[in-house]
């Protein structure tokens, strides 16, 4: 248990398909992020949702939309997807933006499967 | 971006020392982070770097030069369980984000 829990664990949706995926944190942490991590590549931040900023990745697709409706929970809302949108989705929380040495805290990530 | 280049895979023996390398090009430097995930997991905070030196935590310990644009991550006394894939992330204030970006990471093989 890492203190951040994501579901699904694992996710298979058609292209024309809508889902939500879950993230929630119960570490009194007020930064809360997406990752996307697919192979060979680097960690790609999608959006992050702080007291200190609110960024959007202008490279990511319209058809992935976040929402935030308070500091413990994240939601990443997936609709008409890709084949290439198939990674790992990472969700991830921080005391603030700006934390340094505590880092972090990453959830297990759900694996989703566009077909 | 902040052209973090670490080595794509290194192999170890288990009881020797490893060095994972990371390099970067900043504008405004501003913390190196290093995070360990193991295949199918969540990655976790190992370390974090600000000023120039070496910080240790037990088996593990991270260096930091800024003049160099330089980090390494030292691993002693390898047990099987270090394998996996270590990633590098450093925080570039130039562009008024906190946000750190990762590197590829390095997968280590760690054999008996």
């Amino acid at each position: 248990e890492t203190g951040v829990t994501q579901t699904p664990r694992h996710l298979v949706m058609g292209m024309t398909n809508k889902k939500s995926l879950k993230c929630e944190q119960h570490l009194g942490h007020n930064a809360m992020y997406w990752y996307k991590q697919s192979a060979k590549k680097p960690l790609e931040l999608m959006f992050v949702y702080s007291l200190e900023e609110r960024v959007e990745n202008n490279s990511v697709p319209s058809r992935f939309s976040p929402e935030c409706p308070n500091s413990s929970h994240l939601f990443l809302h997936l609709h008409t997807l890709q084949p290439e949108d198939s990674a790992l989705y990472l969700c991830a929380s921080s005391q603030t933006a700006a934390t340094g040495g505590s880092g972090y805290t990453f959830g297990s990530g759900t694996r989703l499967t566009v077909v | 971006g902040q052209n973090i280049d670490q080595p794509t895979e290194m192999t170890a023996t288990e009881g020797a020392i490893v060095q994972i390398n990371c390099t970067y090009q900043t504008s405004g430097f501003n913390g190196l982070f290093w995070y360990q995930q193991h295949a199918g997991e969540a990655p976790t905070f190992l370390s974090y770097n600000v000023l120039d030196g070496l910080e240790e935590k037990g088996r593990f310990s991270s260096f930091l030069s800024r003049s160099k644009g330089y980090s390494y991550l030292l691993l002693k006394e390898l047990q099987m369980k270090d394998s996996a894939s270590y990633l590098c992330a450093v925080r570039d204030m130039a562009g008024g984000s906190y946000i750190p970006t990762f590197g590829r990471g390095t997968s280590l093989i760690v054999h008996p």
